[in-house]
């Protein structure tokens, strides 16, 4: 996991605020980012995702950033609502072979109402 | 399509016990991995398969842990000789592959080592 840096380790936003979560990596074969949104209790399920082709992503309220040089990407969550309050990892990971997920070590979320 | 299903939810044992979890994958996923997840931590990867045939397994996977997917439908892993250590929850996640990607993960399953 030492490959994979994501920060902050909690955070706390007001409703309809924005939350950021930001993400480094060192394994330049990593070809593939997702982020991935964990409850307590549940196992994690793939938020947003994307290819190193492009620098962003958007999909609804969630925008991921990606810079190849930088080897860094980000989570961003517009108009964040409280039922975003989780635990929110990055995952990257190459897209070949075993695909194998390298998990952050986690950011809870806590949107407050 | 009910997604990934994992038995049991919780076990609690005692060290030195062998333990034994089940997962069954989407149905025609042919991928299945197993991570282990600590308290704080993500999850980290420990096995494959591709259909019935482990792949790779991590260094995390020492000799007492041992995982099956006999004929490419769910997968078991086995812990034997638990130690207080191996406390963590289980994930299995199965994909399609050539296909969709994304790896769909199940509940898991929390395991205490006393």
């Amino acid at each position: 996991q030492q490959q994979v840096k994501q920060s902050p380790q909690s955070l706390i936003v007001q409703k309809g605020g924005i939350s950021i979560i930001n993400c480094a990596y060192e394994n330049t074969a990593f070809d593939y980012f997702p982020w991935y949104q964990q409850f307590p209790g549940k196992g994690p399920a793939l938020l947003i995702a994307i290819r190193p082709d492009v620098s962003e992503k958007k999909e609804g309220r969630f925008t991921i950033s990606f810079n190849k040089s930088a080897k860094q990407f980000s989570l961003h969550i517009m108009d964040s609502q409280p039922g975003d309050s989780a635990t929110y990892f990055c995952a990257p990971t190459r897209d070949t072979g075993r695909r194998a997920l390298t998990f952050g070590s986690g950011t809870r979320l806590q949107v407050q109402p | 399509d009910t997604g990934v299903s994992q038995d049991p939810r919780h076990k609690i044992t005692k060290r030195g016990q062998n333990v034994t979890f089940r997962c069954d994958p989407i149905s025609e996923h042919n991928r299945l991995y197993w991570y282990r997840q600590t308290l704080g931590q993500g999850p980290e990867f420990l096995t494959y398969f591709q259909n019935e045939a482990q792949l790779e397994k991590s260094r995390l996977l020492s000799d007492r842990f041992s995982a099956e997917r006999p004929k490419g439908s769910f997968s078991t892993l086995e812990i034997q000789r638990t130690e207080q250590g191996d406390s963590a929850m289980y994930l299995c996640a199965s994909s399609l592959t050539p296909g969709e990607e994304t790896q769909y993960f199940g509940p898991g399953t929390r395991l205490l080592v006393l």
